[in-house]
């Protein structure tokens, strides 16, 4: 069974760091593009980032330059470094990818205020 | 980038009712097209992939279409856990997109 399982959400300041990390299992990690989106509150899904499975990355012109997303393919693991942050990157960040078929993790929930 | 028109934004509909939801992508998808159900405070469902497959374990009244660059989203008969907002996404090209979202609400 896939399961994608985010964590490293929390409450920090605008202006500070935080890392995201999505532990993968049920499939052949190292052989998918996996990708960050985000929600918030009250709005719509935001794509964020995406990594291939050769470790091309692309940015949403809203996080290029502060978000910085990478993967491990020995331990399964996605990461998503936020630098730089600000209160409009209050959200939900969800892990995601697709085959022929979507899958999403739960979330993790990040809060930015002083 | 490709952008996802999807309307309407607000759907007011009774039990029963058949509803259907447009997305319309800015180029061609092929059909690497998504639909989520979404509830408040939860995760993105999928209930669509590749335009038209339905989910396991999703009801049949739920189903997908695609015309070239135009889809649509159906439920063909309303039932009270539908109320919720629908996602389309495309998947086409490593920059995902989504469109703006559809809430369905009780008439």
């Amino acid at each position: 069974e896939v399961q994608l399982v985010e964590s490293g959400g929390g409450l920090v300041k605008p202006g500070g760091s935080l890392r995201l990390s999505c532990a993968a299992s049920g499939f052949t990690f190292s052989t998918y593009s996996m990708n960050w989106v985000r929600q918030a509150p009250g709005k719509g899904l935001e794509w964020v980032s995406s990594i291939t499975s050769s470790s091309y990355i692309y940015y949403a012109d809203s996080v290029k330059g502060r978000f910085t997303v990478s993967r491990d393919n020995a331990k399964n693991s996605l990461y998503l470094l936020m630098n730089s942050l600000r209160a409009e990157d209050t959200a939900v960040y969800y892990c995601a990818f697709t085959s022929q078929r979507a899958y999403w993790g739960q979330g993790t929930l990040v809060t930015v205020s002083s | 980038d490709v952008q996802m028109t999807q309307s309407p934004s607000t759907l007011s509909a009774s039990v029963g009712d058949r509803v259907t939801i447009t997305c319309r992508a800015s180029q061609s998808i092929s059909s690497w097209l998504a639909w989520y159900q979404q509830k408040p405070g939860k995760a993105p469902k999928l209930l669509i992939y590749k335009a038209s497959s339905l989910e396991s374990g999703v009801p049949s009244r739920f189903s997908g279409s695609a015309s070239g660059t135009e889809f649509t989203f159906t439920i063909s008969s309303l039932q009270p856990d539908d109320f919720a907002t629908y996602y389309c996404q495309q998947y086409n090209s490593y920059l995902w997109t989504f469109g703006q979202g559809t809430k369905v609400e009780i008439k």
